[in-house]
């Protein structure tokens, strides 16, 4: 069956670091892949999707790009901010005839310190 | 658009009671969803719905039901509340479509069970 890996958290990073989050996936056919965030007592929210091979996702900064020969759409922004602090979830969607199930990750807790 | 909006917010319940924990849409998505998350945990799929009229068990079904009489409404209902059921409970929906499509969700229940 399909499923996600995400990178083991917490994640605390000062503001203005670097933050790659790593997700693979097991997946048959072309899923489409997904980074959603939840920001704290709140559900989760779309960050930023890709469909196909090479797709490069973004949204406020973050960018994730579908790489099939390694199965995996890493989560990326250039400079953090304190806002940024929320648990990001990385999750696959396969074909429609699976009732639209998503796959999700266990979620990474991101924490930025001023 | 109000999107997905669940109730209660919070809910304490002595072990044995039972709720129903009210999900609605409107965005007139025919793919529904509820998930359970554990502290520190990623989501667990308890049922789904893919129309009114239509449901399915998801991984962790025990100790819950589910009844879909609309497109709009999705309840779910605990019938004999355990310590084990204490988690906070999100829904989720969806439009029929490509997989690109993201899931939607509520603001989630935070259930406590004594």
């Amino acid at each position: 069956g399909n499923s996600v890996t995400q990178m083991e958290g917490p994640v605390t990073l000062s503001e203005e670091a670097f933050l790659t989050i790593n997700c693979t996936y097991t997946a048959t056919g072309y899923p489409s892949l997904f980074w959603y965030v939840q920001y704290p007592g709140e559900g989760l929210q779309l960050l930023l999707k890709a469909t196909k091979a090479d797709d490069k996702g973004s949204n406020k900064g973050f960018e994730a790009t579908y790489r099939k020969e390694t199965t995996s759409f890493h989560l990326e922004k250039g400079s953090v901010q304190v806002s940024d602090s929320a648990v990001y979830f990385c999750a696959l969607s396969g074909s429609n005839t699976n009732a639209g199930k998503s796959t999700f990750g266990d979620g990474t807790t991101l924490t930025v310190k001023p | 658009n109000a999107g997905v909006t669940q109730t209660p917010k919070f809910r304490i319940l002595k072990i044995g009671q039972s709720m129903t924990l009210q999900c609605t849409q409107d965005m007139n998505h025919n793919y529904m969803y509820w998930y359970r998350q554990d502290p520190g945990m990623g989501l667990k799929l308890i049922y789904y719905s893919v129309g009114a009229g239509i449901t399915d068990k998801g991984e962790v079904p025990n100790g819950y039901n589910v009844s879909r009489s609309t497109t709009e409404d999705f309840p779910l209902r605990l019938e004999l509340a355990a310590p084990s059921q204490t988690s906070v409970y999100f829904c989720a929906s969806r439009s029929v479509g490509s997989s690109y499509n993201e899931q939607f969700f509520g603001p989630g229940t935070r259930l406590t069970v004594l």
